[in-house]
């Protein structure tokens, strides 16, 4: 079984400060992992995912994400944010011979002016 | 990438009516499709799986025949509310994976809001 966990169901950061946004995940296998994006009143978008190449995955929008083993950890970062980034963000993980995705709860990311 | 479209994007219904939400692979082959199911301000629920040819399977608490879907081509999968509720309104996203490959990235359709009164 595998499961997704987000910290933190809201995050707000100034514009053009740090984000990060944080997912970590329990499986049994060597999961593939995914960041989606959602916006109000809309399906998810890929930002990004990692599928056991690299460990550091650039994403669309300037976001990139770690994969780290031994934190169990697939955290969401951006050096600086923009207005636009504001949005629900969705960390979720599958893993070999699982056909089902597995999301975390989700995290709203608001950015202040 | 890869596109995913559903329709409606919006639809109210009767309580006691059935309706139909479509799901569209536009420009590739899914052998596999995914309905999901979203309440505000929550994470996406996953109701089953679509399998193209075969019967869906069905998450554990998601009824079978009020949920009907049915995936007659690699491309066009469909689920039918029927006789809707109140309470089954909802968002619902559907989702297709290009190839089989666990890792290879899913893509979601822009979601159809369902509201019955």
């Amino acid at each position: 079984a595998q499961s997704v966990t987000q910290l933190g169901s809201h995050v707000s950061v100034s514009e053009g400060a740090l984000v990060l946004l944080r997912c970590n995940y329990s499986s049994s296998v060597p999961p593939y992992l995914f960041w989606y994006v959602q916006y109000p009143n809309q399906g998810l978008q890929l930002l990004l995912k990692y599928t056991s190449a690299a460990t550091l995955v650039k994403g669309i929008n300037g976001f990139e994400a770690e994969f780290k083993k031994s934190e169990t950890s697939f955290h969401l970062t951006k050096p600086s944010a923009h207005m636009s980034d504001a949005a629900e963000y969705f960390c979720a993980a599958t893993s070999g011979g699982y056909q089902k995705v597995t999301f975390g709860t989700g995290t709203k990311l608001q950015v202040i002016p | 990438g890869a596109v995913v479209s559903q329709h409606p994007s919006r639809v109210i219904c009767k309580s006691g009516t059935s309706v139909k939400i479509e799901c569209r692979s536009l420009d590739f082959q899914a052998t596999t499709m995914f309905w999901y199911r979203q309440f505000p301000k929550q994470s996406l629920m996953l109701m089953a799986t679509s399998n193209e040819g075969s019967k869906a399977t069905y998450e554990q608490g998601v009824e079978k025949d009020k949920f009907l879907i049915n995936h007659a081509s690699l491309t066009l999968s469909t689920l039918t509310v029927t006789s809707a509720h109140p309470e089954d309104s909802s968002f619902y996203i559907c989702s297709a994976r290009v190839g089989d490959s666990p890792g290879n990235t899913i893509y979601f359709g822009e979601g159809s809001w369902l509201t019955v009164v």
